[in-house]
């Protein structure tokens, strides 16, 4: 069970969109529709943006957004905020009952 | 909205069990996948295992072997020991409320963590 793959940065200036990939393989990302996005601002826990690949829950600003495509999946900020400045990690369902997190990306506001 | 809320010592001895309690806000923990998560300093996240109504536990392969859940749900707490830890181990510690009864696979709610220090 190895980490998914994430670039450690990102950026975009305000208004702009931003794309963060993550990828797995056939058995994590690419065998299910089950990816997780979550937000982490420094210093506290990690807040859940996206789920199973495109779902937002309660709360969370449409401009977020997730997708995939085979082993890989994205997450897309759109109209980028200063508030987005943080930490996004990946996460997929594996099978039999385990889940593996991608190693982060620092998504900076310019 | 449920709360989760992390307690245990800050500082855990080399060759020790560190142990680690998490408290929920509500009477739902036997309705529930509830887990631990951690995350060393500067690092990235990494899935510890999680645990369903007393019954089923499902760990991380690389740390299986020295890793037990475990639940109490007439005090609404779930517990996480992880034993023989190392400096490797030390790390802030979530817990969380797991959706997906079938496929657990999403971390809905989170506690605000918890720093272990492994050290003599």
């Amino acid at each position: 069970q190895s980490a998914l793959t994430q670039p450690p940065s990102a950026s975009g200036t305000p208004g702009q969109s931003v794309t963060i990939s993550c990828t797995g393989t056939s058995s994590d990302v690419g065998g299910y529709n089950y990816v997780s996005w979550y937000q982490q601002h420094p210093g506290k826990a990690p807040k859940l943006m996206i789920y199973d690949v495109t779902k937002r829950p309660s709360g969370v600003p449409d401009r977020f957004s997730g997708s995939k495509s085979g082993n890989t999946a994205s997450l897309t900020v759109s109209g980028l905020q200063a508030e987005d400045e943080a930490d996004y990690y990946c996460s997929s369902y594996a099978g039999r009952k385990t889940v593996v997190f991608g190693g982060g990306t620092k998504l900076t506001v310019l | 909205q449920v709360q989760l809320q992390e307690s245990g010592p800050g500082l855990v001895k080399p060759s020790e069990t560190l142990s680690l309690t998490c408290t929920v806000s509500d009477d739902s923990i036997s309705s529930y996948y509830w887990g631990w998560i951690r995350q060393p300093p500067g690092k990235g996240l990494e899935w510890i295992g999680y645990i369903y109504y007393s019954v089923t536990t499902y760990y991380n392969p690389s740390l299986k072997s020295r890793v037990t859940i475990s639940v109490d749900t007439s005090k609404n707490q779930f517990f996480l020991n992880l034993s023989s830890v190392t400096a490797a181990d030390t790390a802030v510690y979530y817990c969380a409320r797991v959706f997906g009864y079938n496929d657990p696979r999403v971390f809905d709610v989170w506690g605000q963590g918890t720093m272990v220090t492994v050290a003599s």
